[in-house]
């Protein structure tokens, strides 16, 4: 079973504050995937890697940056927390183009 | 550009209803579609996935029959349980678009079956 680690798993900041999300996958995936969801919009996409050193630009990218240092870590950066990035954040891997995409277990963050 | 469209909001049944949550998309081609599934406290995972005209997929008594004519994959059960309540997710994955290495995806429906 493909695994996808996301660190923290909450988190609190203040407005203005700076924050890093975590994820991890052990499934030698190429593609990595980074989402928010909240009510009433479902799944967006923030930012996606297909290999480490390589990023693209998702659907809902501004206030964020993300890296993506190894195959198999890719983080998300919040560089001055706004409360309207209050949200439930998603990581998410799969092989290649059309296989499963395997979502890790979520980071709530909350910026006050 | 592509999209997905499904029943928006939520869906209450009692439990051995029949289920049917509808998704069209909009996609040239024969994109691979997709049913995901989220319970409390997780991430989405698949149910199943179909990639060509008439294909059906199925797992855990739901199913879906890719239909490009009416451009469809409908998600039924035939008698929804309590442990089914959950959001479920149509979406699709794009065969002819120079990046196709996101999926589209609905708003996501939620179902809660009461006993």
């Amino acid at each position: 079973e493909a695994a996808v680690t996301q660190s923290p798993r909450n988190k609190v900041t203040v407005t203005g504050g700076n924050v890093t999300l975590s994820c991890r996958q052990t499934n030698s995936h190429n593609y990595m995937y980074w989402y928010r969801q909240d009510t009433g919009h479902g799944l967006r996409l923030i930012h996606y890697s297909y290999g480490a050193g390589n990023l693209q630009i998702g659907d809902v990218p501004d206030g964020y940056k993300a890296t993506r240092t190894t195959q198999e870590d890719f983080f998300l950066l919040l560089e001055l927390a706004s409360p309207s990035q209050t949200s439930l954040y998603f990581c998410a891997s799969r092989r290649d183009r059309n296989t499963e995409v395997f979502f890790g277990k979520g980071t709530r963050l909350t910026v006050v | 550009g592509d999209s997905v469209t499904q029943t928006e909001g939520q869906v209450a049944l009692s439990e051995e209803d029949f289920l049917t949550i509808h998704c069209n998309y909009s996609a040239s081609g024969y994109p691979t579609l997709f049913w995901y599934v989220q319970y409390p406290g997780e991430g989405p995972q698949l149910l199943f996935r179909a990639s060509r005209d008439k294909e059906k997929g199925s797992s855990r008594g739901f199913e879906a029959t890719y239909d490009k004519g009416t451009t469809s994959f409908h998600l039924r059960k035939a008698s929804v349980q309590e442990s089914d309540s959950a959001v479920y997710y149509c979406a699709l994955s794009a065969l002819n678009v120079g990046d196709n290495s996101k999926l589209i995806w609905g708003l996501g429906t939620s179902l809660v079956v009461n006993p």
